[in-house]
């Protein structure tokens, strides 16, 4: 079955730029999924951050979407996260996940902890 | 955005009791509903998606229930294993949000 792992940075100065990606295997990054990614501050909990389908579609959380991009790679079938202007409040283990049915996630990395600090 | 209320925020049990966790949505979801089991230091995982299917590998002492705004998550009989924290989630309208989560503690 599908497997996904994060791979990124544990630590990243304020203000600037957190890059992760998600890489996938035991499955195609071109299958018609949604490809999501899912952050949890520490002792807090999930939070939504944004997807991505086939084709380039994304949809992204309000709260962050001045400040995020999503997009794949399809060459080394994994997708990736973009984040800057970092803050202490972007501290967060931060999940790669893919759908099930309905909306749901089926399938999640096992999280990456980024934290924010000079 | 949809706010998702989970109640009670924890909750202590033994094993072999029932328990139910609640979900309340801040507007009408349909059946959009799923449910994650965390144990500490590890990845969410899928329970219960549109609010009743049960994921594969589930056990089946897992079931969920509900329509429109409210919404239970029952185990009909705690294991060892199920002491963990429970999120719910609404897929109904981006973007997605989740419960504030319910420990299950022995």
């Amino acid at each position: 079955q599908v497997q996904l792992q994060e791979s990124g940075p544990g630590l990243v100065k304020p203000s600037g730029t957190l890059s992760l990606t998600c890489i996938v295997s035991s499955g195609s990054i071109s299958s018609r999924n949604w490809w999501t990614w899912v952050r949890q501050a520490p002792g807090k909990g999930l939070e939504w951050i944004g997807e991505i389908y086939d084709g380039g579609i994304t949809n992204y959380n309000p709260s962050l979407k001045s400040r995020l991009t999503i997009s794949f790679d399809k060459s080394k079938n994994e997708f990736s996260l973009k984040l800057k202007s970092l803050t202490a409040a972007d501290t967060a283990v931060y999940y790669c996940a893919r759908d099930h049915s309905s909306g749901s996630s089926g399938y999640w990395g096992q999280g990456t902890l980024v934290t924010v600090s000079s | 955005d949809i706010q998702m209320t989970q109640s009670p925020s924890s909750l202590s049990a033994s094993v072999g009791d029932r328990v139910t966790i609640t979900c309340r949505a801040s507007q009408a979801i349909s059946n959009y509903l799923n449910w994650y089991q965390q144990r500490p230091g590890e990845a969410p995982q899928l329970l219960i998606y549109a609010s009743f299917n049960l994921y594969s590998g589930v056990p089946s002492r897992f079931s969920g229930s509900g329509s429109g705004t409210d919404f239970t998550l029952t185990i009909s009989s705690l294991q060892p294993e199920d002491f963990a924290t429970y999120h719910c989630q609404q897929s109904y309208s981006k973007p997605y949000t989740f419960g504030q989560g319910t420990k299950v503690e022995i």
